[in-house]
């Protein structure tokens, strides 16, 4: 199964700052035939399904602000808020999608400095 | 508007089964793969088990193989999982996802709310 890491495991940030979040798979999971990294990254806030915000570790899904963007190739990605927002205290969540079983990364839990 | 509404969890005793059901709608149920991910109060998210459009395809994760069917109904657009000899640390909230396109290997890009399926005697 591909491991998925995330560091660091909270972080607080002041209103307007920026928030990097990273990501680690144990093995590469990026797929040379379709030059696509399959890594997606999901917001959960409290007592909600998580929802999806990137995928192919740098498409934003239809909606997500563009304060959210990600970046990395092969086995480190990065999701970054550019200038975080009250409404962006939620955990997050890597996932890669290249092989079965789907794994998930631990969470990222943001909150407002 | 794509929704995506789960029901069947409850409270059952170590060893016994539930049906999970998925009710979806807003999009052409049968040209998406769709998952089930479950969540432990307070923990991360687990995968547990995708489906392909036809149902030619089905994948579980390890911790449920054996005891865990994922099935759907394309006339009906449900999506199911059938889940026996329960343990105790299958207790979760179980979300039905609905796949971005019609490949396992794909993100989820819209969930439901989940079922809370919680096991103790």
């Amino acid at each position: 199964d591909i491991v998925m890491t995330q560091s660091p495991d909270s972080l607080a940030v002041s209103l307007g700052e920026r928030a990097t979040i990273n990501c680690r798979s144990s093995q590469s999971v990026f797929y040379s035939s379709k030059n696509k990294n399959y890594l997606a990254w999901y917001q959960q806030k409290p007592g909600q399904p998580p929802k999806l915000l990137i995928s192919w570790a740098s498409t934003r899904e239809s909606g997500v602000p563009d304060r959210f963007s990600g970046s990395g190739s092969g086995t480190d990605f990065t999701l970054t808020i550019s200038s975080l927002q009250a409404e962006d205290v939620a955990v997050y969540y890597c996932q890669q999608f290249y092989n079965l079983p789907l794994t998930f990364g631990p969470g990222t839990k943001v909150d407002i400095k | 508007e794509v929704q995506l509404l789960e029901s069947g969890g409850g409270l059952v005793q170590p060893g016994g089964s539930l049906r999970l059901s998925c009710a979806a709608s807003g999009f052409t149920f049968s040209n998406y793969a769709m998952s089930w991910v479950r969540q432990a109060p307070g923990k991360g998210l687990e995968w547990v088990s995708v489906i392909t459009g036809g149902s030619d395809n089905t994948n579980y994760a390890d911790s449920v193989k054996g005891r865990f069917t994922i099935s759907r109904d394309n006339s009906k657009n449900t999506l199911y999982l059938q889940v026996n000899s329960l343990r105790a640390e299958d207790t979760a909230v179980y979300h039905c996802a609905k796949n971005s396109d019609g490949s396992r290997y794909s993100p989820s890009d819209y969930w439901g709310q989940g079922t809370l399926v919680t096991v103790s005697s």
